[in-house]
């Protein structure tokens, strides 16, 4: 079935620093859409950012990601870390079914 | 904005118990989900809906059972409560792989 990969479970950071969270996904369809979701703290998650276009960089609240279809990978990045992006973020493929399946979440915590 | 509320939001149960978490969306969406939100295992799909009358497995089916009434509501239950099952659960309710889920407010469940 389809499936994604977070590399990392949890990355520290110091403010200022760039940001870079993987995610690599499987999946045989061959037009996926994929999804940054993000939690905070006591919070749901909610939409990040998304793209279905190969290539195509999509932006979304200073953050930013490719959906490199050749690598299936769609890498979550920021130029600058603040410390509000503390949060837990999650990838998640939309694969052609009804089913929804989230990969095992990224926890990024920013220090001063 | 998507509306999906939880209810309730907090609950202790027995072992042994019987446990119904319900879930309602206001938004005509087809498709349903029930979530479980672990540490270290990010959001793990129990049970989906898309369309009334219908409930498939997710990943981690075992121990509960779902019910989709109506377009608007999903519930899932648990007949026989184990502290294994102490979590937090979230629904969502999505209309296709090209667009969002959106999550309810989450229900944390404690089972003594």
């Amino acid at each position: 079935g389809d499936s994604v990969t977070q590399t990392e479970g949890l990355v520290t950071l110091t403010e200022g620093l760039p940001v870079m969270l993987n995610c690599t996904y499987q999946t045989i369809y061959s037009n996926p859409f994929l999804f940054w979701y993000v939690q905070h703290l006591n919070e749901s998650p909610r939409l990040l950012l998304k793209s279905f276009t190969d290539n195509k960089r999509t932006e979304h609240q200073g953050f930013h990601a490719t959906l490199h279809k050749s690598s299936s990978s769609f890498h979550l990045q920021k130029s600058s870390a603040q410390l509000s992006d503390s949060a837990l973020y999650y990838c998640a493929p939309g694969t052609g079914g009804y089913k929804v399946v989230f990969g095992s979440g990224t926890r990024l915590l920013v220090s001063p | 904005e998507a509306a999906v509320t939880q209810s309730p939001r907090n609950k202790v149960a027995v072992t042994g118990g019987k446990v119904t978490l319900s879930c309602n969306q206001t938004n005509n969406h087809n498709n349903m989900y029930w979530y479980r939100q672990d540490t270290g295992h990010g959001l793990r799909l129990i049970h989906y809906s898309y369309g009334a009358g219908s409930t498939e497995k997710g990943d981690i089916p075992d121990g509960y059972k779902a019910s989709r009434p109506s377009q608007e509501n999903f519930s899932l239950i648990l007949e026989l409560a184990t502290p294994s099952q102490t979590s937090v659960y979230f629904c969502a309710s999505g209309d296709g792989v090209v667009t969002e889920v959106f999550f309810g407010k989450g229900t944390r469940l404690t089972v003594v």
